[in-house]
């Protein structure tokens, strides 16, 4: 049980174009979900908090509207990267939190700009 | 402020050899502990967690983890590693009402055939 999955696991796209990444609790609802931002050989960095049907909050220096994030139900969120730059190349993570408190993660993607 | 140390970076241990990793936090109230592991190309996974009651945890794999109050520490036990058991290992203190999680750096384990 408690499994996250992500969808795409790694992306490519041009810089200026927008990427979408969804996270989904397949066995359990979660009312909270968080998406994080990993740099290589570093610990993951929280991006944003998300509860469903309310407006995400964004941890400092994480701009809202370049990381649009909508949890639309109690079983999916998605984070999109608009106007993505080479900059926001990084391995996005997502993770879903279930009843008990535990933070139970997607398997990440990869996104690559050009 | 709300932290969590993990004093060692890399540790590397020899096959069948036991294992503690470290891990120290500073948390104001009754801190939810956590262990995650990150195999290479893998998701994170949960390894074990301490809400409260027996101060000493099991999880899955083999693993269990202690929680001190008194030395604000809830170290990672293993008596015996698999070269399976290569990995990230890393910490984290859930806080808030949403329980956020505050991690640690992470601990690279290497095992040594």
């Amino acid at each position: 049980g408690a499994v996250v999955s992500q969808h795409p696991s790694r992306v490519i796209c041009k810089s200026g174009t927008s990427v979408k990444i969804e996270c989904r609790s397949l066995d359990f609802q979660a009312t909270t979900m968080f998406w994080y931002r990993q740099f290589p050989k570093q610990s993951l960095m929280l991006m944003a908090t998300s509860n469903e049907g309310s407006k995400a909050t964004y941890e400092q220096g994480v701009e809202k509207d370049k990381f649009l994030i909508n949890h639309a139900s109690l079983t999916l969120s998605t984070l999109t990267v608009t106007s993505a730059h080479p900059e926001d190349s990084s391995f996005y993570i997502c993770s879903a939190r279930e009843a008990t408190s535990s933070q139970y993660f997607g398997p990440g993607t990869r996104l690559t700009v050009l | 402020a709300q932290s969590v140390t993990q004093p060692d970076i890399h540790i590397t241990v020899s096959e069948g050899a036991s294992l503690e990793l470290r891990c120290n936090y500073s948390y104001g109230a009754t801190p939810y502990l956590f262990w995650y592991v990150q195999s290479p190309g893998q998701g994170l996974q949960l390894l074990l967690k301490y809400f409260s009651g027996d101060t000493l945890v099991q999880g899955i794999k083999g693993f269990e983890a202690e929680f001190k109050r008194s030395q604000s520490s809830f170290n990672l036990r293993k008596p015996s590693v698999h070269w399976s058991d290569a990995a990230e290992y890393f910490c984290a203190v859930g806080a808030g009402s949403n329980y956020q999680l505050i991690w640690g750096a992470g601990t690279k384990l290497i095992i040594k055939p």
